[in-house]
């Protein structure tokens, strides 16, 4: 059971280019999310799944397009890099009940350069 | 909109030394409150939460009570540990059926020997 997991765990682009990260969980979670967090502002929702086929924007869309193809999968993508989402990336998973806790992944160190 | 506010950091105590870190929330309705802990190069997992006025969350020697007349979750453990050197993320959801967090932006602990 690995729980959420994230790909890659490091990545550095330049300015312009695309790129996609993965994030995958295998507790058969209904919900899953994207945050990014910046030094002195805590995390910060991008997008979110309420289910396979679901994708909602969150606090921080723009810049990022999400795909909830099948429900253990979560894809983040950036169309085109900019500085500013340099950033760590965290996926979280949870099971949708009240309160239910949210699983992170281990987080994914984007730097655009 | 809903929003956390949590001590600002960096916390530096002794081992066995008090520890208290503020948490105040503004939030319509009656969120879901919680505290989640960042060890340094990992995700964030959660350390206890409280769904409702007066429940008090605990776990691992820390606690937390759910004040809805203060509005306030703040975070006590008697007497940390090396081991507890983290950072610290407050965070409500409201109950609107996403789950949504919203984080508070973060406390740095750090505890000498």
């Amino acid at each position: 059971n690995a729980g959420v997991t994230q790909t890659p765990k490091f990545r550095v682009l330049k300015t312009g280019q695309s790129m996609t990260l993965l994030c995958a969980q295998d507790m058969n979670h209904e919900y899953m999310y994207w945050y990014r967090q910046d030094p002195g502002m805590g995390l910060r929702l991008i997008h979110y799944s309420v289910g396979e086929g679901t994708t909602a924007k969150g606090e921080v869309p723009d810049g990022y397009n999400v795909s909830r193809l099948k429900k253990q999968n979560f894809l983040l993508g950036l169309e085109s890099a900019a500085p500013s989402q340099t950033s760590v990336y965290f996926c979280a998973s949870s099971g949708g009940v009240l309160a239910n806790e949210q699983f992170f992944g281990p987080g994914t160190r984007l730097t655009v350069l | 909109g809903n929003s956390v506010t949590q001590m600002e950091g960096p916390v530096t105590l002794s081992e066995e030394a008090f520890l208290t870190i503020n948490c105040t929330y503004t939030a319509t309705g009656y969120p879901s409150l919680f505290w989640y802990v960042q060890y340094p190069g990992e995700g964030l997992q959660l350390l206890l939460k409280a769904t409702k006025a007066d429940d008090k969350g605990s776990n691992k020697g820390f606690e937390a009570t759910y004040r809805k007349e203060t509005t306030s979750f703040h975070l006590e453990k008697g007497s940390v540990q090396v081991s507890d050197s983290a950072v610290y993320f407050c965070a409500l959801s409201d109950k609107g059926g996403s789950e949504k967090l919203v984080f508070g932006k973060g406390t740095k602990l750090t505890v000498n020997p």
